[in-house]
């Protein structure tokens, strides 16, 4: 069983802060990983990918990757009302995708 | 670019009717599709895969029969569900990866679901 662990949330921030979201995956085989934002009642959509470890930044938003210790990171800086979704880790092994729960976050404004 | 379509975004039936849904790559030739389940408050659940051509391979515990895969072109895949029961109302969503310039086989693109309720 591919288990991805997500902070449970829900994760309040106010307007302007910085979210910081974790994930921790357990197929150590898992090579290229992904962020997908999902609002209430759509599909989910493509934030970033990271491949190799270190820091990926695009725009507000940095991932962290550490294959060595199975962890992965989403940080939102500056975070807008408009980042307020569930936020879906998703590490890729045998080219198929694995979920977590999600982690809700809500920026308040 | 990675645009993914899917119709109809929701369907109301009665139970023990069929259920078609289609999937569209729109700007890309996604050699493979993905469909997936997610009930209220939980995460998304691959429920199988499918290459152009080929068989789709689904995951333990989804019906084949029950859920039924096409994937006849590079740009369409459909999932039917057949004699849909209530406890099959959920949010089906496919996704998709392929080749198309600079898009990489890597990444999934998701289409906006579909919402089915059987009454």
């Amino acid at each position: 069983q591919k288990e991805v662990e997500q902070n449970s949330g829900p994760l309040s921030v106010p307007e302007g802060a910085i979210a910081s979201l974790n994930c921790t995956y357990s197929d150590r085989g898992s090579q290229s990983f992904f962020w997908y934002r999902q609002y209430s009642g759509k599909s989910p959509e493509l934030i970033m990918s990271i491949y190799s470890n270190g820091d990926k930044e695009d725009g507000r938003f940095t991932a962290q990757l550490n294959k060595a210790s199975q962890y992965v990171s989403l940080l939102i800086r500056d975070s807008q009302p408009s980042d307020s979704a569930t936020y879906l880790c998703a590490p890729k092994s045998d080219y198929k995708l694995s979920f977590g729960a999600g982690t809700t976050v809500t920026v308040r404004a | 670019g990675a645009v993914v379509s899917q119709h109809p975004s929701r369907v109301i039936c009665k139970s023990g009717t069929s259920v078609k849904i289609e999937c569209r790559s729109l700007d890309f030739q996604a050699t493979t599709m993905f469909w997936y389940r997610q009930f209220p408050k939980q995460s998304l659940m691959l429920m199988a895969t499918s290459n152009e051509g080929s068989k789709a391979t689904y995951e333990q515990g989804v019906e084949k029969d029950k859920f039924l895969i096409n994937h006849a072109s590079l740009t369409l895949s459909t999932l039917t569900v057949t004699s849909a029961h209530p406890e099959d109302s959920s949010f089906y969503i496919c996704s998709a990866s392929g080749l198309a310039g600079g898009l990489s086989t890597d990444t999934q693109y998701f289409g906006p679901g579909t919402r089915l309720t059987v009454l």
